[in-house]
């Protein structure tokens, strides 16, 4: 059973064409996160939300926003896609409290045209 | 700040070990995990070890943690040709309101017929 959904697989923007990727996950799970990885690199964070504050990590561009609108669900919005931004958009859960395991869906990989 | 550091690429005939190691720097690490990534796929926990932990075996699996050191090992055995894939290694403190994780760039492990 797919416990952290990620919605679309494959993405395809043009460039300066606003995009939104989803997930949603079925823990119940306090804590969203959203990591950019390119190619042969490691995940990069670009923030998480714990319950419904938002944390911001201090070198995330501006142009990538969030939201999440209730505990299932958390959104990655790109304002603005440069082709710097092609890459797999990972998204992540953990629940605080109970342990240290964060549970990654499947990814979205973005092409910016 | 945090680093975590692997060597890019492995290659293990089948039925040999795996060795994929893992150098870190962060001396308040408390949790140090192994993911695995499959090609297009999002990261799956392997494995994890407390940092007041020497070794921890988990059937093929075994890490080995050198804290005086800042080594971390996964020891696969009895490799297959379905362990091939990116293994990344990762840390996270203690403090923090969330588990933050520092990945390190990831080891590409090839298993060779």
């Amino acid at each position: 059973d797919a416990m952290v959904i990620q919605n679309p697989r494959y993405q395809v923007t043009q460039f300066g064409k606003p995009v939104t990727l989803s997930c949603s996950q079925t823990l119940n799970h306090n804590v969203m996160y959203w990591y950019q990885q390119k190619s042969s690199q490691a995940p990069k964070l670009l923030f998480h939300y714990y319950d419904k504050d938002f944390n911001n990590e201090a070198d995330t561009p501006d142009n990538f926003q969030s939201r999440r609108p209730n505990t299932s669900f958390c959104f990655l919005d790109i304002r603005s896609p440069g082709l710097g931004d092609a890459a797999m958009y990972l998204c992540a859960t953990s629940r605080y409290t109970s342990g240290n395991e964060q549970f990654f869906g499947p990814g979205t990989r973005l092409t910016v045209l | 700040g945090e680093d975590v550091e692997q060597s890019l690429f492995l290659s293990v005939r089948e039925g040999d070990s795996s060795v994929i190691n893992c150098t870190y720097t962060d001396s308040s690490s408390t949790y140090l995990y192994w993911y695995k990534q499959e090609p297009g796929a999002g990261l799956q926990l392997l494995t994890y070890i407390f940092s007041n932990m020497d070794m921890k075996q988990d059937q093929r699996l075994t890490v080995l943690l050198n804290k005086k050191d800042k080594h971390l090992s996964l020891r696969i055995a009895d490799t297959q040709t379905g362990d091939s894939a990116i293994y990344f290694c990762a840390e996270s403190p203690l403090s923090g309101s969330a588990r933050q994780l520092t990945f390190g760039s990831g080891t590409q492990l090839t298993v060779l017929p």
